[in-house]
């Protein structure tokens, strides 16, 4: 379920390294994952999506990682820059025609020069 | 294209005063429209969504309503701000279920 009342988690890593976020869903019912970026105080962006029947998705720089086994979820950035510092969110769609997506507790990226 | 406009951007209000938060989405038709709420370092919490005109479905039950009285217009609103109700408030859109969700910019509401 949606965990909004918990301090977010941070993840800190070097310019230029590769960063990765996780997160794991408890629902062996979802069936469409996403993953948002969220800058301080604008609204959450979307940045890449995947559906059950894949478990691996591209785009420019980032990559999405969808272990149903382990109802685990990752989003990976490569060559991490400056401008990726944000928080992430990952949300899940419960069941095939929910009105709400479930999000998780966001994590915090934060990029050391 | 698709956009969302949500306003105003920033807002302090007294607490005891009501509340009448805008949302607008263009480009598209009986969007499915959502309102959330963050408090500072915090995640989403949903407060309504609606799947079209007149509908409104509740989260949270609170000193907060929530108001579709067209198609692409999501209206959040309260007769008593109280001072809890401070924080981020998002509108989202999205075409239906098993979509993702489009965020507006956000509403950053202090009650003083």
């Amino acid at each position: 379920g949606e965990s909004v009342g918990l301090h977010l988690p941070t993840l800190s890593v070097q310019e230029g390294d590769n960063s990765i976020i996780n997160c794991a869903y408890s629902n062996s019912a979802s069936d469409y994952f996403i993953w948002y970026k969220q800058e301080s105080g604008k609204g959450p962006q979307f940045i890449i999506d995947i559906r059950s029947n894949m478990d691996k998705r591209q785009g420019q720089r980032v990559t999405v990682l969808l272990n149903k086994t382990v109802k685990h979820l990752s989003l990976q950035i490569a060559a991490t820059q400056p401008g990726d510092s944000a928080v992430y969110f990952c949300a899940e769609n419960p069941r095939v025609g929910a009105q709400k997506l479930v999000f998780g507790q966001g994590t915090r990226l934060t990029i050391n020069p | 294209s698709q956009t969302i406009h949500q306003w105003p951007a920033t807002l302090v209000q007294p607490v005891g005063s009501p509340l009448s938060l805008e949302c607008t989405v263009e480009g598209t038709s009986n969007p499915n429209l959502y309102w959330y709420r963050q408090a500072a370092g915090r995640g989403l919490q949903l407060l309504f969504y609606s799947v079209g005109i007149g509908q409104i479905s509740s989260e949270v039950p609170q000193n907060l309503s929530a108001s579709r009285p067209q198609d692409r217009q999501f209206i959040l609103s309260s007769k008593k701000l109280l001072l809890s109700d401070s924080g981020f408030y998002l509108c989202a859109w999205r075409w239906d279920a098993n979509e993702k969700l489009f965020f507006g910019s956000g509403t950053q509401l202090s009650v003083l």
